[in-house]
């Protein structure tokens, strides 16, 4: 049984690094062709990709955040990370991870950070 | 960065009607996912690589297209199908289209 959980800070402030981990579980990001991705979605709003690491270290990030994202995983202890860097309160959302392998095809929860001074 | 349009925005079906979504690409993609996702909860795959349906989903629905246009479809509309469906292109970088939210009518 595949189940992701998605773990964060809950509120930070502005100018602060977010840093989320997801714990995973019935896969290995040490397989060939695994991945986890991680998207999020502001309240109300769609979603928007931010970053994917793969199972030979792969990693490929949304442009549009590049220079703020770092993502990396602990195959060891079945995690993968996500830092933002200087963060505002547009970065407010649910954050989730997922499963890739033909698309996202688990999900997690999702964690829900706010950026509030 | 390929832009992804969904129509429409929202929309409203009876049961037992047929419903269809469109997705157009700003290019040529090689396949669509599809999302469904209801309020308080994570998307669910829903179709994957344009026409193959998820674990789970009823054969009510359907999905095709290619190139940048792409469809997803609901051959008699049931209640559980009310929640909103985002297309998903699969070339770096990644994008959603906006989302269509069904209702029940």
């Amino acid at each position: 049984q595949v189940t992701l959980k998605e773990s964060g800070p809950g509120i930070l402030q502005p100018s602060q690094t977010l840093s989320l981990t997801c714990t995973f579980s019935g896969f290995s990001l040490s397989t060939y062709g695994m991945g986890v991705g991680w998207i999020r979605q502001p309240s109300g709003k769609g979603l928007e990709w931010l970053a994917n690491i793969w199972w030979d270290d792969d990693k490929y990030y949304n442009p549009s955040l590049k220079n703020r994202l770092t993502i990396s995983k602990d195959t060891s202890n079945n995690q993968a990370f996500l830092k933002i860097t200087n963060v505002d309160t547009a970065d407010t959302a649910t954050y989730y991870c997922a499963r890739i392998t033909t698309n996202f095809d688990y999900w997690g929860q999702g964690v829900m950070v706010t950026v509030s001074s | 960065e390929i832009v992804l349009t969904q129509s429409p925005t929202t929309m409203t079906a009876s049961p037992g009607e047929k419903v269809t979504i469109t997705c157009r690409a700003s290019s040529s993609v090689s396949y669509m996912h599809w999302y469904q996702q209801k309020p308080g909860a994570s998307p669910k795959p829903w179709i994957y690589e344009t026409s193959k349906l998820a674990s789970g989903v009823p054969d009510r629905f359907s999905g095709s297209g290619s190139g940048t246009s792409y469809s997803l479809t609901i051959n008699n509309m049931e209640a559980e199908d009310a929640a909103t469906y985002y297309c998903q292109q699969w070339n770096y970088p990644y994008t959603f289209g906006a989302g269509t939210k069904l209702e029940l009518k």
